[in-house]
This record gives structure tokens, C-alpha cells and sequence, in this order.
């Protein structure tokens, strides 16, 4: 059974990097067919796609987020990361992590339980 | 970017009703739409994907159908656990998420 896991801080200063790992478990993040991605809900709205990466391929960025977001992976621990700079107000959400299963019926699959991280001085 | 555009945002039903929620693109997807269902405090849960195709352990009552731009969730017997908010997403990039529809108890 693949799990996932989100860690990192929840409170981030205006301007400054959101920086949250997701760690996986019962399964590799080498494994091909699959990338890794990242998703975020703020407080009481829906769902928005961040970016989402795989060990064979690139990553994929939303549009309104690809000068500030990066998604990589730590094939040595098996987990990867979202790095999200210059942060406002707007990126306070909760942030969640999910396999993404590529392929003719493309789906996420496996979600971490979510990571709420809010943007605040 | 294709925008999905859910109906409706909201609906009250009662046990045993047949609920159908509607998620239509902006664009042809062709058949890569999937569904999910969120509880509060909870991550989503897929329910279908690939338009129709019902995830392992997804309850029968909980079909999809559609294609080209329109794609139809129906829940054939609310039950007590149906009580969510459900999402539509589609994959090509960007991915996107429909706005989602909250099923309340009515």
C-alpha cells in the first residue's frame, strides 16, 4: 500500500520560500509510469494543481506558478519537494501531495493527508 | 488552460435519492476526466477515472459517463457516507479542477 506523507513548516513569512517534503512509502519514486505532485486547497475553496514531476520526465508547472514554484525529487530518501517563492497571503492553503498515474486513464491515485501552511508576519 | 465548470456548486438530497452532478469542459478532453469525492479534513478520494472507470473498492452505486466536453457523476442511492463535496479534474496540462458540488443532507 503506497503512502504519502507532507512535512514542513506551517507558517511562512510574506516574501520568503515555502519549502514542504513529501515523503513516500510502499513504493519507489523511480518507478516509471507515475510522476509526483503537488496540489493546494486554500481554507474553504477547491482544488489547484501545482506541478508535478517524475524521475524520467520534467516537471510541469501551472502557468500562474512556474516562475516561482519548484518540484524535484530526493531519489535517496524517496521523497520529493515543493519549493514556492516570494509568498503572499494568497498562497496560504493546505497543501496536499498525491502520485499522479500516467497513461490512457491518467489519474491521482495516492494523497498525503494534507499539510495546512499559512502565509502570515 | 480548460476550464471545467461544475453543476451545481451546491444540492440537498435525502437518503435513497439518485444524485447527478455535471462537470463540463471548456474543450474536448477526450476521456482523461476523473471524479473524486472529499470529506471535510480529509484528501480527496478517487472515485473514476478515464470518464467511467470506477476506482478498487469505489461502491457500484457511484458512476461516470460523458465525452468531448460534457461528463455526468451520478450516485444511483445516496447513502448516508455520500454526504461530500466532489471534484471533477481533467489532464492535460495544466491539469485542472472543477469548483466542486457539496451534496447536503436535505
Amino acid at each position: 500500500q503506497v503512502q504519502l506523507q507532507e512535512s514542513g513548516p506551517g507558517l511562512v513569512k510574506p516574501s520568503e520560500t515555502l519549502s514542504l517534503t513529501c515523503t513516500v512509502s510502499g513504493g519507489s519514486i523511480r518507478s516509471g509510469g507515475f510522476y509526483w505532485g503537488w496540489i493546494r486547497q486554500p481554507p474553504g475553496k477547491g482544488l489547484e494543481w501545482i506541478g508535478s514531476t517524475s524521475f524520467t520526465g520534467n516537471p510541469y508547472y501551472m502557468p500562474s506558478l512556474t516562475s516561482r514554484v519548484t518540484v524535484s525529487l530526493d531519489t535517496s530518501k524517496n521523497q520529493f519537494s515543493l519549493q514556492l517563492s516570494s509568498v503572499t497571503a494568497a498562497d496560504t492553503a493546505l497543501y496536499y501531495c498525491a502520485r499522479l498515474l500516467v497513461g490512457d486513464s491518467p489519474r491521482f491515485d495516492y494523497w498525503g493527508q494534507g499539510r495546512l501552511v499559512t502565509v502570515s508576519s | 488552460a480548460i476550464q471545467l465548470t461544475q453543476s451545481p456548486s451546491s444540492l440537498s438530497a435525502s437518503v435513497g435519492d439518485r444524485v447527478t452532478i455535471t462537470c463540463r469542459a471548456s474543450q474536448g478532453i477526450r476521456s482523461a476526466l476523473a471524479w473524486y469525492q472529499q470529506k471535510p479534513g480529509k484528501a480527496p478520494k478517487l472515485l473514476i477515472y478515464g470518464v467511467s472507470t470506477l476506482e478498487s473498492g469505489v461502491p457500484s452505486r457511484f458512476s461516470g459517463s460523458g465525452s468531448g466536453t460534457d461528463f455526468t457523476l451520478t450516485i444511483s442511492s445516496l447513502q448516508p457516507e455520500d454526504f461530500a463535496t466532489y471534484f471533477c479534474q481533467q489532464f492535460h496540462t495544466p491539469l485542472t479542477f472543477g469548483g466542486g458540488t457539496k451534496v447536503e443532507i436535505k
